[in-house]
């Protein structure tokens, strides 16, 4: 099956610096991988996709970056706020077969004032 | 409708008793899933419906798990006979299957789910 590894597993980070979290996933088959954030006591929330298909997403301060040959792919947070630091998952699935994701242990992201 | 709902949000239980959560998921999403988390860690796949129909359950999911989806609306998990080990959070998602169509959205959406503590 799949296995989704993540690092680090904190980072923190100056309000105004960028944070690059990565992911690396275990099955070639995998093409779709989205990035949860998960603010304490909150529900995972959706906060950018892509599909392997493409190489890069942007979305306003966030983008993500697929590589297939080394099945990595990263998230990357550009002016961080305050408001960024959440715990942030990345997961990866292969919607071919199975529509479950699976998912990384997660980022614990700082941003400090 | 607004989202996924979970209930109840928070149960304690007696080890050896049993439980049951009821998933309520965004009403044209044909797909719902169950996933566990506990602290520091991601979510861990457990089940997922496609309509009412369970199409896969994880090696997590032991004899003394059940989920249903009777009529492709709402979901239940039951455990039975408790154990401290059980003790997590029980995250409910949905989606919108869309395979064959020109527009594909795999994105889920979470409820808050249910923190269960085993005692």
């Amino acid at each position: 099956g799949e296995n989704v590894e993540q690092h680090p597993s904190t980072l923190s980070v100056q309000e105004g610096d960028s944070a690059v979290i990565k992911c690396t996933y275990s099955d070639s088959a995998s093409n779709y991988f989205p990035w949860y954030k998960q603010e304490l006591g909150k529900r995972p929330q959706l906060i950018i996709d892509i599909r392997s298909n493409v190489g890069e997403k942007k979305d306003q301060r966030i983008a993500v970056t697929l590589n297939k040959t080394a099945k990595h792919f990263s998230l990357h947070i550009t002016e961080t706020q305050p408001e960024d630091s959440a715990v942030y998952f990345c997961a990866a699935s292969n919607t071919g077969t199975a529509s479950k994701l699976t998912f990384g242990t997660g980022t614990r992201l700082q941003v400090t004032l | 409708d607004t989202g996924v709902s979970q209930n109840p949000r928070h149960k304690i239980t007696k080890r050896g008793q049993n439980v049951t959560f009821r998933c309520d998921p965004i009403s044209e999403h044909n797909r719902l899933y169950w996933y566990r988390q506990t602290l520091g860690q991601g979510p861990e796949f457990l089940t997922y419906f496609q309509n009412e129909a369970q199409l896969e359950k994880s090696r997590l999911l032991s004899d003394r798990f059940s989920a249903e989806r009777p009529k492709g609306s709402f979901s239940t998990l039951e455990i039975q006979r408790t154990e401290q080990g059980d003790s997590a959070m029980y995250l409910c998602a949905s989606s919108l299957d869309q395979t064959g169509t020109r527009t594909t959205n795999y994105g889920y959406t979470f409820g808050s789910g249910t923190r269960l503590t085993v005692v």
